[in-house]
């Protein structure tokens, strides 16, 4: 059974840098086609996809934000960290990782973690 | 990237029914399209892959087509539980886009 859980601060201010970790269990990224990705839902707004990891280490990042987004994977722990930086109150969203299949679909998601940006 | 709309952007529907809803690409996706339901409160699930292709534990009510620019996802007979938001999404570009949603309400 494949599982994915977000985790990470649920407020963070203006300016600050956000990290956000996947823990996994039920596959592995060492395994070839294997990718793990981050998709956000702003409150009452549609998915919207951030960046995606892969098993040999290739990552894609979402053009309009390429320049605040990270993200790495440590394989001994099964987890995914994105990070992004100099956050702004409409980076509040619910935050959710997800396995990529390599025909390109994400299943399963994880429950998704609301982070809100505030002062 | 590669621009994704949905139509109707909502409806109302009632038990039973037959609803439809299509998802179209700025340019050709091949099959490389996929199909979420989402319920409040709850992470999207998928429910369709690769534009015709049910995901395991899915009813068979749900059924996907088309190919290149346009697709549909059909819910031969309405239940109470198909009550929810469903989104497209391709993977044709490595710049994965979502539709922006069909929310489908009761009548």
């Amino acid at each position: 059974q494949i599982t994915l859980r977000e985790s990470g601060p649920t407020l963070v201010k203006p300016t600050q840098t956000l990290t956000l970790t996947c823990t996994f269990s039920g596959f592995s990224l060492s395994t070839s086609g294997v990718g793990v990705g981050w998709i956000r839902q702003p409150p009452q707004k549609a998915l919207e996809w951030l960046a995606v990891i892969y098993w040999d280490d290739d990552k894609r990042y979402r053009p309009s934000l390429k320049s605040r987004l990270t993200i790495t994977k440590d394989t001994s722990k099964n987890q995914v960290v994105l990070t992004m930086t100099n956050m702004d109150p409409v980076d509040t969203a619910t935050y959710y990782c997800a396995r990529k299949w390599e025909l390109g679909w994400f299943d399963p998601w994880g429950q998704g973690t609301l982070v809100t940006v505030s002062s | 990237d590669i621009q994704m709309t949905q139509s109707p952007s909502s409806l109302s529907a009632s038990v039973g029914d037959r609803v439809t809803i299509t998802c179209r690409a700025s340019q050709s996706v091949s099959s490389y399209l996929h199909w979420y339901q989402q319920k409040p409160g709850e992470a999207p699930k998928l429910l369709i892959f690769a534009a015709s292709r049910l995901q395991s534990g899915v009813p068979s009510r749900f059924s996907g087509s088309g190919s290149g620019t346009d697709f549909s996802l059909t819910i031969s007979s309405l239940q109470p539980e198909d009550f929810a938001t469903y989104y497209c999404q391709q993977s044709y570009s490595n710049i994965f886009t979502f539709g922006p949603g069909t929310k489908v309400d009761i009548k």
